[in-house]
């Protein structure tokens, strides 16, 4: 099955740039869609596919994929961006055919 | 603006079904798209469950399938999730969320606040 590896926590200055990455094998050719989630909230779709940003998602958030890499930036990082992040792709040929990533949890210094 | 909301017994006994509700205000079901579930076990990660089209279209987890059943209400505007056979590792946060499609690839734009549901004697 298709696994998304990301680094489990990444730390950054206020103002400063976080960087999360979500490793697959050739994650370059599919689409993949990332999600914050705060405590005790639900997921908000923060980017898909790639780099598209939804209504009402801050210009501070970007994405990009190529590769065996796709990251997620938080440029200029508020103490409201602290949260857990998802990367997710969708996998016909898996048996789960949406494949989360591990999570990443951001921590504002 | 899309919201979802789901509901159900918060408790569940081992070996019993576990059955969740989620009502979709604002977007009519008839209207496209896919629905699923999703589940967040405490402390851990995300899982999807299965999706359900307004048509009754269904399509599941593999390791779960023998055991879900996903079923839509286009009257009240709202899909359910059944699982049998439950047990503690079925503890979790259930999410609905509404599934979006873009170049042959899928996402979920719309989620409910989710509700934990807890399997225990």
């Amino acid at each position: 099955s298709y696994v998304l590896t990301q680094p489990p926590s990444v730390s950054v200055a206020p103002g400063q740039t976080a960087r999360i990455s979500c490793g697959g094998n050739n994650i370059g050719n599919k689409s993949v869609h990332w999600y914050q989630q705060k405590p005790g909230q639900a997921p908000v779709l923060v980017v898909y596919d790639d780099s598209g940003r939804p209504s009402g998602i801050p210009e501070r958030f970007s994405g990009s994929n190529s590769g065996s890499t796709a990251t997620l930036t938080i440029s200029r990082v508020e103490a409201g961006d602290e949260a857990d992040y998802y990367c997710q792709v969708w996998d016909s040929t898996s048996d789960q055919f949406y494949v989360f990533g591990t999570g990443t949890k951001v921590t504002v210094l | 603006q899309v919201q979802l909301q789901e509901s159900g017994p918060g408790l569940v006994k081992p070996s019993e079904t576990l059955s969740l509700t989620c009502a979709v205000s604002g977007y009519s079901l008839t209207n496209g798209y896919y629905w699923g579930w999703i589940r967040q076990s405490p402390g851990k990660g995300l899982e999807w469950i299965g999706s359900i089209f307004h048509t009754g279209i269904t399509y599941y987890k593999s390791s779960l399938k023998s055991r879900v059943t996903i079923s839509v209400d286009t009257s009240k505007n709202q899909f359910s999730l059944k699982l049998s056979s439950v047990t503690a590792a079925d503890t979790a946060v259930y999410y609905c969320a509404r599934r979006r499609r873009i170049r042959g690839q899928n996402y979920f734009d719309y989620w409910g606040q989710g509700t934990l549901v807890t399997v225990s004697s």
